[in-house]
């Protein structure tokens, strides 16, 4: 069972826009503005969408974008492509004495 | 480019260690924190540790802790991963990542190297 929680899987068609959410704790998202967002393609590693919440890394399109509202965080996709049909991870931060990050189950993005 | 560079899968016999390699290149090997996470078959990423190359200093998943170390060669620019009294359940890609000082992402990753623990 992971930290974080993430629909299993969402779906939409080309062009319209999707939004994956994060529910984490007030010991994680809550507390930390280090929620970050990974796209992982299968068979491949995992890249970096977005980084402190809301962060775009250098090339990656600005039709991906993060925020967090209390406990939940947020990662929406607008103009769909074909290309984003991929998983998708969020991490964070943690209180906890026992690890220093946490991630979500994933989220199996499917383009229509 | 900047990038990490990973050995080759493994296979391996309950009760055995491994050693994964992450070799770095195209940035100051020492500036930053790498960090190790694995993947086991369908599942999602789970954060095993960190290490900075500069200064040695470690920090380890507690669930890791007595059977998981990471070192560093400054010299190779690589660091090193080792499990040990491996199980069934240690069956997963194994991945290296680099930490920019992004708030605890994680911006170049490994290409990721299986270890398949069977008898």
């Amino acid at each position: 069972q992971s930290a974080l929680t993430q629909p299993a899987s969402v779906s939409g068609s080309p062009g319209q826009s999707i939004t994956i959410s994060c529910s984490g704790t007030n010991s994680d998202i809550g507390v930390y503005n280090s929620v970050s967002w990974y796209q992982q393609h299968p068979g491949k590693a995992p890249q970096l969408m977005i980084y402190e919440v809301s962060n775009r890394p250098s090339g990656i399109s600005n039709r991906f974008s993060g925020s967090k509202s209390g406990n939940t965080a947020s990662l929406t996709i607008s103009g769909l492509q074909a290309e984003d049909e991929a998983d998708y991870y969020c991490s964070s931060h943690t209180t906890s004495s026992t690890l220093h990050v946490v991630f979500g189950g994933g989220t199996k993005l499917t383009v229509l | 480019q900047v990038q990490l560079v990973q050995s080759g899968s493994e296979v391996k016999k309950p009760g055995a260690s491994v050693e994964v390699s992450c070799r770095a290149s195209g940035y100051t090997f020492t500036g930053y924190y790498i960090h190790w996470l694995r993947q086991a078959p369908g599942q999602g990423l789970e954060w095993m540790g960190m290490i900075h190359p500069g200064g040695h200093s470690t920090n380890y998943a507690q669930k890791f802790q007595g059977r998981f170390t990471m070192t560093r060669d400054t010299s190779t620019s690589t660091v090193y991963m080792e499990l040990s009294s491996l199980t069934s359940e240690d069956t997963a890609v194994f991945y290296c990542a680099r930490d920019p000082a992004w708030d605890w992402a994680f911006d170049i990753w490994g290409q990721g190297t299986m270890v398949t623990v069977s008898s």
